[in-house]
Order: structure tokens, then C-alpha cells, then sequence
């Protein structure tokens, strides 16, 4: 069965140092996926997706994704990172289905 | 372009009462759909998923039911809420099967008293 793991469900950075957040998946096929950014109480924005295409994506504020299917996968990373980066990352597995299937989520917090 | 409303963005309900989430999207058409719900300190789970008019996937069971009477909306529904069903509550859309990014709305904060 496809699924997808997110290895850290919290991750602490101070402001101006690099981000990481993990993510792997396992799937039979070959997946898409996706990282989306969850602010409080809010809905979920697509931070970048991988659909068989390059496997470095850029997105958006920044962020990027290395597909890498040796591994089994899509860890996000920022270069620096900005109080405002402070949120929920969820990492998401589609594929032929119609069906997307969600991470646990990775709470990143942000110090000054 | 494309937009989804979800509504009402807070709610509060009394245990054994019932509950209509609705959720409209513009801007497409024949969308896939479908409700999450998020409980404090976890991931999304997905309740329902819709691929056309009166075709509803449920992904677990539950005291909660999905339906789409139209094209574009997709409600969700209890006859009977109990406090476990207090959560924050996702529709999406996306254009086809899952290798295409779904849309979020808003979200409802359902909390049952």
C-alpha cells in the first residue's frame, strides 16, 4: 500500500539557518508528491509538487524538494530560514488514484 | 480561476445534535472532492472522497456521511454528533486522480459540547 512518512513531527531552527523536513514514501508506483505549509487554523497552501518530471523542485518562499527513488525520498529544505516559515509541513503521496494520502505533519518552529 | 468556499468557519454544537458542512467550488467542473478532518496534534485523515455527482468513497467508518447533490458541492453530515467528532474540517478539490495537487479551503473548527 502507498503511504508516506514523515520522520520528524517536530523540527526547531533558528532564524537565518538552513530547514529540513523529512519525508519518505512508499508506493509500487510512481508517485507524485507534494509538500504543503499549514498555518494555524488555516487551510493548506501547495508549497511544490514532483510529478515525474525534474527531480529538483523549486516552490514557493524559497523552499525546494530532491525526488530521489533510491532512497524512497522528498525531503524539503530551505537555505535560510525566516520567522515567517514558522507553520505545519505536510508531505503527500498521489498517484494513480484518486485519493491523496497526508503525512503525520512536521511542526517547524522558528527561533529570533 | 478556481475558488472553494467552505462553511461556516466555527461551529459549535451540542453532543446528539446534527451537522451540515457544506463546500462549493467555482471556476471547474466534474472536480474530485473531498473532507479531511484534522484532530489536534495529528495528521489529515481522509473521511470522503466524490469523483462525480452521488459517488461517495468513504475512507473510514464513522458516525459522519458525505454527499453531492450537484457537480460542485459536497456537504458533510451528522445525524447525531458525538464529542469525538470535534476536529478541524478540509474540503479540497483537485482536477483529476492523485497525481494532481488538491485546493484547500478554509477549514470549520467543529467543537461538540
Amino acid at each position: 500500500a502507498q503511504s508516506v512518512t514523515q520522520l520528524d513531527s517536530h523540527v526547531s531552527v533558528s532564524e537565518g539557518t538552513p530547514v529540513l523536513l523529512r519525508c519518505n514514501y512508499s508506493s509500487s508506483y510512481s508517485p507524485s508528491l507534494f509538500w504543503y505549509v499549514q498555518h494555524p487554523n488555516k487551510g493548506l497552501q501547495l508549497l511544490l509538487k514532483y510529478t515525474s518530471a525534474a527531480t529538483l523542485v523549486k516552490g514557493i518562499n524559497g523552499f525546494e524538494a530532491e525526488f530521489k527513488k533510491s532512497e524512497t525520498s522528498f525531503h524539503l529544505t530551505k537555505p535560510s530560514a525566516h520567522m515567517s516559515d514558522a507553520a505545519e509541513y505536510f508531505c503527500v503521496y498521489g498517484g494513480a488514484t484518486n485519493k491523496l494520502i497526508f503525512g503525520t505533519g512536521t511542526l517547524l518552529a522558528v527561533q529570533p | 480561476s478556481q475558488t472553494i468556499h467552505q462553511w461556516p468557519a466555527t461551529l459549535v454544537q451540542p453532543v446528539g445534535s446534527p451537522l451540515s458542512l457544506e463546500c462549493t467550488v467555482e471556476g471547474t467542473s466534474n472536480p474530485n472532492l473531498y473532507w479531511y478532518r484534522q484532530a489536534a496534534g495529528r495528521g489529515l485523515q481522509l473521511l470522503f472522497y466524490s469523483v462525480g455527482i452521488g459517488q461517495i468513497s468513504s475512507e473510514v467508518p464513522q458516525n459522519l456521511s458525505a454527499s453531492r447533490p450537484q457537480d460542485r458541492q459536497f456537504i458533510l453530515s451528522s445525524k447525531k454528533l458525538l464529542l469525538s467528532d470535534s476536529g478541524f474540517y478540509l474540503c479540497a478539490w483537485a482536477r483529476g486522480y492523485g497525481d494532481t495537487e488538491a485546493f484547500f479551503g478554509q477549514g470549520t473548527r467543529l467543537t461538540v459540547v
